[in-house]
């Protein structure tokens, strides 16, 4: 079954650590993308990807870093300079970028101790 | 400026009983308005999309949803609800990153819908 995969699904992380979430995706699709989600505020866009090695900022990229090496594949860094990184992130592709349907992960909630 | 707003925080329905979430948009041209369904935890999947043509919406699992012009707005409704239906509801819309001229989707806070069984 074509999809999208993150993990882990629950993550805990001490203050002062990086941690990377992973994305993979098996629709062939060009563009991906990575949402934070809190509480009462939707979906917020941090990174996304175009194409392969290429990636542009969201409206909240401070504090996160991205690759995209590989079609399938777009890990998400949270760093150390990340003030809240405390939330619901979640990974989406599509299939051109754009106003194309977005398919969705299931997400990955980081909590940081 | 784009935006999204959903004026429902919070919803609670009866099962069997009939369901509207209001969504208004802000943006200049015709947009692209889209819903989404997000069950607890998991990720979001489409409901439906409005790009052109009739303003009525069919989507799945029931739901339709109709675009208003003039009142800026694409409610989406169903007529009887199921309590599989009990999710976080995201009406969206297509827009323009003026910056850098990047096609983007706006996501507006989500409405959570309760039904009572």
């Amino acid at each position: 079954d074509g999809g999208i995969t993150q993990s882990p699904k629950y993550l805990f992380r001490k203050e002062g650590q990086n941690v990377t979430l992973s994305c993979e995706q098996n629709l062939n699709h060009d563009a991906m993308y990575w949402y934070r989600q809190d509480p009462g505020q939707g979906l917020r866009l941090i990174y996304y990807s175009q194409i392969v090695n290429d990636f542009q900022k969201g409206d909240i990229a401070e504090g996160y870093s991205v690759s995209r090496e590989k079609k399938e594949s777009f890990p998400l860094t949270v760093t150390s300079a990340q003030k809240n990184p405390t939330a619901f992130y979640l990974c989406a592709s599509s299939r051109r970028q754009g106003w194309d349907e977005q398919f969705f992960g299931p997400g990955t909630r980081l909590t940081v101790l | 400026a784009q935006s999204v707003t959903q004026p429902d925080i919070h919803i609670t329905v009866s099962e069997g009983a009939s369901l509207e979430l209001r969504c208004n948009y802000s943006y200049g041209a015709t947009p692209y308005l889209f819903w989404y369904v997000q069950s607890p935890g998991q990720g979001l999947q489409l409901l439906l999309k409005y790009f052109s043509g009739d303003t009525l919406v069919q989507g799945i699992k029931g739901f339709e949803a109709e675009f208003k012009r003039s009142q800026s707005s694409f409610n989406l409704r169903k007529p009887s609800v199921h309590w599989s239906d009990a999710a976080e509801y995201f009406c969206a819309v297509g827009a323009i990153e003026l910056k850098t001229s990047y096609d983007k989707v706006i996501f507006g806070p989500g409405t959570s819908l309760s039904v009572i069984p």
